[in-house]
């Protein structure tokens, strides 16, 4: 079946820090991969996506590249900002199936 | 403004007492979900509906019910709500049927059972 497995946190980076935060996944077949983000006392709204293998998705200083070969889609940003501080969901979409990660809590200190 | 409501945001009620948690959607996706957020298990899903009167079980249904009359609601219902459904619910639409995988999601209904 279809499952995605991301790294636990929580995460805590001090401001322009680099940040990784990493997801696999299992699937069969060719599944769309995206990451949310979940703000505090909001829903998830979708950060970036990618439908093909070695698509980079990108969004806000954020990047993800769908890579079929480790079956991954690692989540990076070059330098954090507290305003970056929030809840982040891998999650992928196969067959008419749709999956989350447990989700990363991700904290950033001035 | 696009976007997906639910009702009530915050809701404490006691075991067996019936409740339901409205979802509207206003963009006209096929696609609806339910969803429940717990600690360290992430989002897992509880029914979801490709269509009007189309609605299928998702990983925890047990417990639930829900119906999709019109194409923009989609109702959660619990009909003998017990303490273990206590958690922080979603609603999530999307146009999966044409192609786009994108969900939007509601801002969430806390649900209490005591």
């Amino acid at each position: 079946g279809n499952s995605v497995t991301q790294m636990e946190g929580p995460v805590t980076l001090s401001e322009e820090a680099f940040l990784t935060i990493n997801c696999t996944y299992t699937a069969t077949g060719y599944p769309s991969l995206f990451w949310y983000v979940q703000y505090p006392g909001e829903g998830l709204q979708l950060l970036l996506k990618a439908t093909k293998a070695d698509d980079k998705g990108s969004n806000k200083g954020f990047e993800a590249t769908y890579r079929k070969e480790t079956t991954s889609f690692h989540l990076e940003k070059g330098s954090v900002q507290v305003s970056d501080s929030a809840v982040y969901f891998c999650a992928l979409y196969n067959n008419n199936d749709m999956r989350f990660g447990a989700g990363t809590r991700l904290t950033v200190k001035p | 403004e696009a976007q997906v409501t639910q009702n009530p945001r915050y809701l404490i009620t006691v075991t067996g007492k019936k409740l339901t948690v409205t979802c509207s959607q206003n963009m006209n996706h096929e696609y609806m979900s339910w969803y429940r957020q717990d600690p360290g298990l992430g989002l897992r899903q509880i029914y979801y509906s490709m269509n009007v009167e189309v609605t299928d079980k998702g990983d925890v249904p047990e417990g639930y019910k829900v119906s999709r009359k019109e194409k923009r609601n989609f109702p959660l219902i619990l009909e003998s709500p017990s303490p273990n459904q206590t958690s922080l619910y979603f609603c999530a639409s999307s146009n999966f049927l044409r192609g786009s995988y994108e969900q939007y999601f509601g801002p969430g209904t806390r649900l209490t059972v005591t």
